[in-house]
Parts: structure tokens; C-alpha cells; sequence
């Protein structure tokens, strides 16, 4: 079963521009993971933030944690074409079990 | 560091043939994913070893699917007979005790026609 639920399915922006996805869940959980994607590829790592953790940052990414809405976002700033890709979320129960959403469909136009 | 691996990235098989495929973690990871990712989709958990033993295989269609990891370190997933909603991209993904976050290979796309 998904437990994370990403929003929007799909956005396009132009370059330069900031980039805002979020992701909702269900359960309680340990921490929260995203994850990037680029066509044909496997996942890549970006950011996580453990659930007594509000906010965290690493480099142009932002991911807030509001666990009392059982929500997250990702804020990618000042976007770059290279930024094309599929973002997911995916939080873990315990265990390192992690379950991912659907996923945000990023394209970002020159 | 040498990341995932995994073989073969591509296979086209007719169904009800099966297909294996292998998967060698970072070394020093001791837990192991399988994960199903079809077309649009996020990926799905099919089945996570600790070292070489099975945390949990809830979403592995145990009729069709079968996986292994001896010694704790490689792994293989194996599906027969193959079905043609079989056809998907499988991920595999290793992680360390501590860190808790995920490592993929870049999968192995099967297509079954």
C-alpha cells in the first residue's frame, strides 16, 4: 500500500522559478525521506528529516515536516533544467521499512 | 565508493517464461530491497533482508516470485511463471544500520509480451 500521497502529479516551471511538492501520509512515522528520479534511472537520496525535526535544508532544498498534519513539502529554489525529474517521498514506520508515493513529475523549461 | 549493481538492465521474456535477477549491495550494507516500479508509478516494496534474513515479504507474490540472499550479501529475485503485468522496472536498494536512508542500482526494465 502507498502511504505517502505527492501533490501536485505533475508541475512545470520555468527556470529560475521556485518549485514547491508536497506529500501527506497516514501513520505515524520515524522519518520522512525524498527522493529524485531522472528518467531511466534509479532513485537518488536528497534530503530526511526525522519526525522531531520541523525543518531541514541542504543546498537550494528546503523540506518542512508538520507531523500534527501529517504533511511535508519540498522546495527546490531557483530551478535548473537539470532539476527535470520525478520526485517522491517516502517514510519509514521503523525498521527502515520505507514506503513511497506516486511521485511529482518535475519539468522544468528552459 | 562503488554503488548498487544490478543485471541485467534490460530483458524481454514471453510470458509464462521466468527471468532472475541479481543484485550486489554497497559493501557493509546490511539490509537489501527489491522494489517494483511500474510505468508512472512510485516504487513498491516486494521484499527487505536484514543480512540474510527476511524482515518482511508482504507484497511478494509468493506464487510467481522467489527471493534469496545467501551469505548476506548479494541477492537475486526470481519470477516464474511471468505475467505481463510482470513487466516494470525492479529496483534494488541497500542501506546501512544507521543512516537510514537508501542507496539504488539502476534497475533491471522487464518486459513480458
Amino acid at each position: 500500500s502507498q502511504q505517502g500521497e505527492e501533490d501536485p502529479q505533475a508541475l512545470s516551471i520555468q527556470e529560475g522559478e521556485n518549485a514547491t511538492m508536497n506529500c501527506s501520509y497516514k501513520t505515524s512515522i520515524n522519518n520522512l525521506q525524498w527522493y529524485r528520479q531522472n528518467s531511466g534511472r534509479g532513485l537518488v537520496h536528497l534530503i530526511l528529516i526525522r519526525s522531531n525535526e520541523r525543518e531541514k535544508h541542504s543546498g537550494r532544498l528546503r523540506v518542512t515536516l508538520d507531523t500534527s498534519k501529517k504533511s511535508s513539502s519540498l522546495l527546490i529554489t531557483a530551478s535548473r533544467a537539470a532539476d527535470t525529474a520525478s520526485y517522491f517521498c517516502a517514510t519509514d514506520k521503523g525498521a527502515q521499512k520505507l514506503v513511497f508515493g506516486q511521485g511529482t513529475r518535475l519539468t522544468i523549461n528552459p | 565508493e562503488a554503488g548498487v549493481a544490478q543485471s541485467p538492465r534490460y530483458k524481454i521474456i514471453e510470458k509464462r517464461q521466468s527471468v532472475a535477477f541479481w543484485c550486489n549491495p554497497i559493501s557493509g550494507h546490511a539490509t537489501l530491497y527489491w522494489y517494483q516500479q511500474i510505468l508512472g508509478q512510485g516504487p513498491k516494496l516486494l521484499i527487505q533482508f536484514q543480512n540474510n534474513g527476511v524482515v518482511d515479504d508482504s507484497q511478494l507474490p509468493k506464487d510467481r516470485f522467489s527471493a534469496e540472499r545467501l551469505k548476506g550479501v548479494d541477492s537475486t529475485l526470481k519470477i516464474q511463471p511471468a505475467k505481463l503485468e510482470d513487466s516494470a522496472v525492479y529496483l534494488c536498494a541497500s542501506s546501512h544500520s544507521t543512516t537510514g536512508e537508501l542507496f539504488f542500482g539502476e534497475g533491471s526494465r522487464l518486459t513480458v509480451l
